[in-house]
């Protein structure tokens, strides 16, 4: 069964920084591209950060260029999302998604995880 | 940035057809995905690439792109269609993906 588990979520506050996980299995996750996804509570769906199947070219939002970095480890199945300088409006369900097509970038998301609630408060 | 518009709201009795707009300048010039998200689970992809359904996903549920104006159409709708709906791009752009804004879908 292909599943994304996502972990590291938690409350932060303001300034501070989190490192979100993402755990791939039931494909091969080096041949996909992956993202990850937010939802602040009651809005929409909203792109943060997106990194390419094999080596990885990586790309954000502008809300949070500068601030995150997207990263992969193809060894180990695994997503990660460093997430710095954190405020009130990061304040939402992240995530992972993958993408629909092998070998290539779409961002078009066939598999989702259930997400990890990131709340900054003070 | 590229700015993708939808109805908030759309509602629709049991068994009729439902149409979910989603609109954007020349969006015909881009290939418009849909997903469905029901309270507390995550989004499922429900059209890729404008028309293609991913296994799975019944044949009552379509879509078009025509003009400025792409079209989730949801046919003999059922109690358990009743969710939120999103369209999305590639915005090139801004080398970044977009979602509209979503529509609540009420089955009556």
């Amino acid at each position: 069964e292909v599943q994304l588990v996502e972990s590291g979520g938690g409350l932060v506050q303001p300034g501070g920084s989190l490192r979100l996980s993402c755990t791939a299995s039931g494909f091969t996750f080096s041949n996909y591209a992956m993202s990850w996804v937010r939802q602040a509570p009651g809005k929409g769906l909203e792109w943060v950060s997106g990194v390419s199947f094999g080596v990885g070219s990586t790309y954000y939002a502008d809300s949070v260029k500068g601030r995150f970095t997207i990263s992969r480890d193809n060894s180990n199945d695994m997503l990660y999302l460093q997430m710095n300088s954190l405020s009130a409006e990061d304040t939402a369900i992240y995530y992972c998604a993958k993408d629909f097509r092998v070998g290539a970038i779409t961002f078009a998301f066939d598999v989702w995880g259930q997400g990890t609630v990131v709340t900054v408060s003070s | 940035s590229y700015v993708l518009t939808q109805p908030p709201s759309v509602s629709v009795a049991p068994g009729m057809t439902a149409r979910i707009t989603c609109g954007g300048d020349n969006l015909r010039s881009k290939n418009v995905h849909w997903y469905q998200q029901k309270p507390g689970q995550a989004p499922v992809l429900l059209i890729y690439y404008d028309s293609d359904r991913p296994s799975g996903i019944p044949e009552r549920l379509s879509g078009s792109n025509s003009g400025n104006t792409a079209t989730l159409t949801i046919s003999r709708v059922e109690a358990g269609d009743d969710a939120d709906y999103y369209c999305q791009v590639w915005d090139s752009g801004s080398d970044q993906p977009v979602f509209g804004g979503g529509t609540k879908l009420t089955v009556l």
